[in-house]
């Protein structure tokens, strides 16, 4: 069956500018997660939603960041006036359950100019 | 706040030879403990699990023995392969009502033939 699949895969953008990335995630998986990964560091934990509800942003960085999941399916991470040091991987994982086993896609690099 | 400590590498090690990567942790209550993999070129893949005290997760030859007296979850393999070349990052599930994952810095493993 298909994996987690992230677009685009790759997005270069200029500072200020608003970008969205998108997060398809395993049929059937109620639990989405939203992690960013910088160059040579660990994913870091942004957003997770149980089914469309956010069940515990507190990884989002400031107000400029904003993640919804309106259908409890697909999830689509926004990001307002991009910075320069928003550049990273941004990388999308789903589970059945909540505390199940968790499925990255390919991940989402983001550069901004 | 829960957190995840890994030992810096890069590590090298020719064919055949033992590995061990460390890692400690630091939680509150009882956490889940993860290995994961990131082959290049392919996105994060569990490799191996604990969810209690003195278990052991084993897959493809890693084992990994959770050890609450010494909050270490150390990944170890008796004879590595070329083809086990990748980064590797441990991490812990708090035992809170949360699904997030908090993750190591990543060690890199190169094996040469």
């Amino acid at each position: 069956g298909a994996g987690v699949s992230q677009t685009p895969s790759n997005k270069v953008t200029e500072k200020g500018k608003y970008v969205e990335l998108r997060c398809d995630p395993i049929s059937g998986h109620t639990a989405l997660y939203w992690y960013r990964q910088s160059l040579g560091q660990g994913p870091e934990f942004l957003i997770y939603f149980q089914g469309t509800g956010a069940a515990d942003d507190s990884g989002l960085p400031n107000d400029r960041f904003f993640a919804v999941r309106p259908e409890g399916s697909v999830s689509t991470l926004k990001i307002q006036r991009t910075e320069r040091g928003d550049s990273a991987v941004y990388l999308c994982a789903s589970s059945f359950l909540e505390y199940n086993e968790q499925f990255f896609g390919p991940g989402t690099r983001l550069t901004v100019l | 706040g829960n957190s995840v400590t890994q030992m810096e590498g890069p590590v090298t090690l020719s064919e055949e030879a033992f590995l061990t990567i460390n890692c400690t942790y630091t939680a509150t209550g009882y956490p889940s403990l993860f290995w994961y993999v990131q082959y290049p070129g392919e996105g994060l893949q569990l490799l191996l699990k604990a969810t209690k005290a003195d278990d052991k997760g084993s897959n493809k030859g890693f084992e990994a023995t959770y050890r609450k007296e010494t909050t270490s979850f150390h990944l170890e393999k008796g004879s590595v392969q070329v083809s086990d070349s990748a980064v590797y990052f441990c991490a812990l599930h708090g035992s809170g009502n949360t699904g997030k994952l908090i993750f190591g810095q990543g060690t890199t493993l190169q094996v040469k033939p």
